[in-house]
């Protein structure tokens, strides 16, 4: 994932926003994704991004994606405690399946 | 869920040894991708098929294969098993060219 860049790790009080970040760096980018890992779970895809647009909304889902300096962001609204998890950011560069992951970022939701 | 299966769940191998792991992709979807995920870290791209075809391949080495079947389902053989390549697997399908890729449970392979 050394291309893809998260922060590792966010706290966050119930009911608050949470942002989470992410920068890329190749610009044939495709698709941006944004995966949620629980322990010991596989990768569940919450929301993903085609390269031609700036925003997506899906519920409580944002995701922003800013192509010019290749940044792309999930905000969660009203975080609740079931949303710790681990959050992967990836980006696809080709129409086939060949994602590029970032390290992952740690949400930790406190009552 | 996602309609992607993986089997088996956990297993526990010794070094030297070979290992098959098996995915059943979600119905409608030609494409299957193969990833490792050590402890601690993101997936990393093993290599992927799509009718029967591997057509791209991450940084494995050749001990590491796979199949696809005409059903698209799809296994993944590894050789020569290292204490390193204790990590989860993960399948993931797609119809070609669309942007949703959803991942099966994984398989988690010891090696000791």
């Amino acid at each position: 994932g050394e291309d893809v860049e998260q922060s590792l790790f966010l706290s966050v009080r119930e009911g608050d926003s949470s942002v989470i970040n992410c920068t890329y760096t190749d610009s044939s980018s495709t698709y941006l994704y944004w995966y949620k890992q629980e322990p010991g779970a596989g990768l569940q895809l919450l929301t993903y991004i085609f390269s031609n647009m700036d925003m997506k909304q899906d519920q409580r889902l944002t995701v922003l994606l800013n192509k010019k300096d290749k940044h792309l962001s999930l905000r969660i609204a009203d975080t609740q405690t079931g949303d710790s998890a681990i959050y992967f950011c990836a980006e696809r560069t080709d129409s086939w399946g060949k994602l590029q992951f970032g390290a992952g970022t740690q949400v930790v939701v406190t009552p | 869920e996602t309609g992607v299966t993986q089997s088996p769940t956990h297993l526990i191998k010794t070094r030297g040894q070979q290992v098959t792991l098996r995915c059943s992709s979600q119905s409608g979807h030609n494409t299957v991708s193969w990833y490792q995920q050590a402890l601690g870290q993101g997936p990393q791209f093993i290599f992927q098929y799509y009718r029967e075809e591997e057509n791209g391949r991450g940084n494995f080495p050749p001990r590491f294969s796979g199949l696809q079947f005409p059903n698209y389902s799809s296994e993944l053989n590894v050789n020569a098993l290292e204490l390193d390549d204790s990590a989860l697997y993960l399948c993931a399908s797609s119809p070609r060219g669309v942007g949703e890729l959803f991942f099966g449970e994984g398989s988690r392979l010891t090696v000791l």
